[in-house]
């Protein structure tokens, strides 16, 4: 079935570190996003992407770096600059971005900086 | 920009009753509008979407929201709610143009308690 597989389910990143979250779709869409959610802010805009090798800055997109080398994968890196990392990410993608067609979404992985 | 309000951060109900979760959006044009479903460590699904037309929408798993322009407003209705449906629901406007195009914006998500 088709999908979008987020890995890994939980990681765990010290200070100072980077460390890369993986996204990876089989629906052949052509746009992604990565999501942060907090507890009451509901999901925020990191990053997204429209087609390969260009993607777009979202709403707090400062601390986070990613790449569309490929059409199936967005994999997003949480910079030691990002302050306060400890979230909840969300990958999700549509066949394109416009339109009325919502998301599909990820499972999520928690990251937890310790 | 374009925005989301759900005023009810955490709702509960009894088992069997209604419910209603709140759901106002600012944008100028007519948005395509969203409700997902997010269990616990889990993805959000997609319950239901109004792009046009009917202002009456269904869903999956027995949920309906009606669109009223006049009041900005999206609301999302149950007949009668199961132990199931606990969860948290997030409601979200995608802009159909400008800067933000194409993008989804999403509430803050009301959290729903099921009481046997």
């Amino acid at each position: 079935d088709g999908g979008i597989t987020q890995s890994p389910k939980y990681l765990f990143r010290k200070e100072g570190q980077n460390v890369t979250l993986s996204c990876e779709q089989n629906l052949n869409h052509d746009a992604m996003y990565w999501y942060r959610q907090d507890p009451g802010q509901g999901l925020r805009l990191i990053y997204y992407s429209q087609i390969v090798n260009d993607f777009q800055k979202g709403d707090i997109a400062e601390g986070y770096s990613v790449s569309r080398e490929k059409k199936e994968s967005f994999p997003l890196t949480v910079t030691s600059a990002q302050k306060n990392p400890t979230a909840f990410y969300l990958c999700a993608s549509s066949i394109v971005l416009q339109g009325a067609r919502g998301y599909t979404f990820g499972s999520g992985t928690r990251l937890t900086v310790v | 920009a374009q925005s989301v309000t759900q005023p009810d951060i955490h709702i509960t109900v009894s088992e069997g009753a209604s419910l209603e979760l709140r759901c106002n959006y600012s944008y100028g044009a007519t948005p395509y509008l969203f409700w997902y479903v997010q269990s616990p460590g889990q993805g959000l699904q997609l319950l239901l979407k109004y792009f046009s037309g009917d202002t009456l929408v269904q869903g999956i798993k027995g949920f309906e929201a009606e669109f009223k322009r006049s009041q900005s407003s999206f609301n999302l209705r149950k007949p009668s709610v199961h132990w199931s449906d606990a969860a948290e629901y997030f409601c979200a406007v995608k802009n159909a143009g400008g800067t933000s195009y194409g993008k989804l914006t999403f509430g803050q998500g009301t959290i729903l308690t099921v009481h046997p």
